[in-house]
Parts: structure tokens; C-alpha cells; sequence
């Protein structure tokens, strides 16, 4: 049974701290990894997509992937009161180039 | 370019009522998915769609459901008859050529009294 685990949360950090998103994946050899953020009552919204092995930047946001370890990880700079959220970890199992494997989710509150 | 357009947005009835919703996939994309959202189950992917074709349908949990994609840029899904149980948030997202990643529509957050 390949799973995606994520601490349900809710994660509290405070306004211009950095957020910490992790996941662990049980399919040792899954490509890809997206996080999604999904607002209450919306539809998940793609906020990063990360393949290889390292850190990936985009703007606030940094993916980490370390497949030996099987952990990806999302990190927030400067976290505001906007990005509190829900945030799904997908990864795409080995064997299809199709599927996404879902997280159950990491609720994030960000405290003024 | 417009997302992934679903209708309607929230649907109210009665069980046994039959049930329909429809997804406008993005421009150019042609694989398309239909996923359930609940509290208790989280995001479940019921049926994917490539070419139109229907590709893996593993995940309709019975027969009371059905989905169909007559053309590149519009499918449905059908419940009928309904229930109770069946109440939840529904997604329709695509992507092109099957690869990630996954672009999702508004939803249609159905409730069955």
C-alpha cells in the first residue's frame, strides 16, 4: 500500500516566522513531488513541484526532496497571515506516470 | 487562458435523485480527473480520463456512479440514484498528456438529504 503521511496539524507559527511542511512517502521509487495549498472551502491550488534531490526556490517558498530518506519538505519564509492553509504533499508513484498519491494534509495557521 | 471550469458549484437534493456534474477541462489538456474530497477520506481519485478515453476507473465506488467525456472539452459524472453518503466536495482536474502537475477546477460541493 503506497502512502503519503503528513502530521495533521494544526502547525501554529507566528507572522514573519519560517513554516515547516514535512512528508513521507513509502514508495521508494516515486519522481515527482507537488505541494498543493488549498484554502477552507476551495479547490487545492499547485504551489510546487520538485523532481530531483535538493532545494527548488520560488519566492517564499523552498521544496526540499531527499529520496534516501523519503522525505519532501516545504518551507516558508516570512510566513503571513494569507498562507494559512491547508497544505497537501502528491507524489507520483513509480509505476505510473498518471496517479498522484495524496497526503491527508498539514493544516497551517499563521498567528499575527 | 481559463482554468478548469465546473458547474454547478453547490447542488442540493434529495436521495435517489440522480446527480450530474460537469467539468470544461483546460485548453489543450487532454487527460482529465475526477477526484472526491472528505473530511474523513481526503482527496480520492475516482476516474481518469486520457484522449477521452477512460483510462482507470478503479476508484468509482459502485455502479451508482458514472463518468463520460464524449469530447476533448467536456465530461460528466453521474450519480443515480443517490444517497446520503455520497455527500462531498467533487474535483475535476487536468493535466497534459497525463503528466504532472494536476490543475483543479472550483469543485461542486454536493449535499444529498
Amino acid at each position: 500500500q503506497k502512502e503519503v503521511e503528513q502530521n495533521s496539524g494544526p502547525l501554529s507559527v507566528p507572522e514573519g516566522a519560517i513554516a515547516s511542511l514535512n512528508c513521507t512517502y513509502s514508495d521508494r521509487g516515486s519522481q515527482s513531488f507537488f505541494w498543493y495549498r488549498q484554502y477552507s472551502g476551495k479547490s487545492p491550488e499547485l504551489i510546487m513541484f520538485i523532481y530531483s534531490n535538493g532545494d527548488k526556490e520560488d519566492g517564499r517558498f523552498t521544496a526540499q526532496l531527499n529520496k534516501a530518506s523519503q522525505y519532501v519538505s516545504l518551507l516558508i519564509r516570512d510566513s503571513q497571515p494569507s498562507d494559512s492553509a491547508t497544505y497537501l504533499c502528491a507524489v507520483t508513484p513509480m509505476d505510473s506516470n498518471y496517479q498522484l498519491i495524496w497526503g491527508a494534509g498539514t493544516k497551517l495557521i499563521i498567528k499575527p | 487562458d481559463a482554468g478548469v471550469i465546473q458547474s454547478p458549484r453547490h447542488e442540493v437534493t434529495e436521495m435517489g435523485q440522480e446527480v450530474t456534474l460537469r467539468c470544461k477541462p483546460i485548453s489543450g489538456h487532454n487527460s482529465l480527473f475526477w477526484y472526491r474530497q472528505t473530511m474523513m477520506r481526503g482527496l480520492e481519485l475516482l476516474i481518469y480520463f486520457n484522449n477521452n478515453v477512460p483510462i482507470d476507473d478503479s476508484g468509482m465506488p459502485e455502479d451508482r456512479f458514472s463518468a463520460k467525456m464524449p469530447n476533448a472539452s467536456f465530461s460528466t459524472l453521474k450519480i443515480q440514484p443517490s444517497e446520503p453518503r455520497d455527500s462531498a466536495v467533487y474535483f475535476c482536474a487536468s493535466t497534459r498528456d497525463g503528466y504532472q502537475p494536476q490543475h483543479f477546477g472550483d469543485g461542486t460541493r454536493l449535499s444529498i438529504l
